[in-house]
């Protein structure tokens, strides 16, 4: 079955414009979750959605937010970008309520570059 | 603060050795722990995971070893292979925020022929 699918794979924007990058997960999975990796900072969680809801949300200041629609599809949005807003963004789905044994499958990333 | 830890950024072993990677982490609310191999420009691909219920778990080639007392995870990879070069991450969740993933750093495993 596909897996996590993340669209665009590469894009290039100007500081101060606003970005918008989006997710279909794994058929049948309704949690997404999204996390930015930097060379800095490593991987590190932005938030997760489930069932269209913001269910847990990580230390990133309010240009980041994100949504999920009716059919379990994410899209994130970053506004007035900064040139460290530069990374790779990565989705990633689940299948199930919260608890241990869900295991989380990552798509391949979104490559942002802020110039 | 970083709560989970990976504090070799490389390892190099011969192909057909046994690679052990290792993972430390401070919060005592972590109950589940996954392994990812990531390839550059691709995202990270699960390997295998542990309950904090069990000390060990295997598939296949790879073993991932828990003591909760000592807070540390190992990931046994047996024998490593080539293709097995590639940065592995460790990652923990705590219930009731299973899917919010906190990493370590990673460490670039590379596997001589």
């Amino acid at each position: 079955k596909a897996g996590v699918t993340q669209t665009p794979r590469y894009l290039i924007k100007t500081r101060g414009q606003q970005v918008t990058l989006s997710c279909s997960p794994i058929s049948g999975h309704r949690s997404v979750s999204w996390y930015q990796q930097t060379p800095g900072q490593g991987l590190q969680f932005l938030f997760e959605y489930f069932s269209e809801t913001q269910r847990n949300k990580g230390n990133f200041p309010g240009r980041f937010s994100g949504r999920q629609f009716s059919n379990s599809r994410s899209e994130m949005n970053v506004s007035t970008l900064e040139l460290g807003d530069s990374a790779l963004y990565l989705c990633a789905s689940a299948h199930g309520p919260q608890g241990p044994g869900n295991t989380i499958y990552f798509g391949e990333g979104s490559w942002l570059t802020v110039v | 603060d970083q709560q989970v830890k990976q504090n070799s950024p490389s390892l190099s072993v011969q192909e057909g050795r046994i690679s052990i990677l290792n993972c430390d982490y401070t919060n005592s609310m972590f109950d589940y722990f996954l392994w990812y191999k990531k390839y550059p420009a691709e995202g990270p691909t699960f390997l295998i995971s542990i309950s904090s219920i069990k000390d060990k778990n295997e598939d296949g080639r790879f073993t991932v070893f828990l003591n909760k007392s000592a807070k540390h995870l190992s990931l046994h990879i047996v024998p490593s292979q080539p293709g097995d070069s590639a940065v592995y991450f460790c990652a923990a969740s705590a219930s009731g925020s299973a899917r919010q993933l906190t990493f370590g750093s990673g460490t670039q495993l590379t596997v001589l022929p």
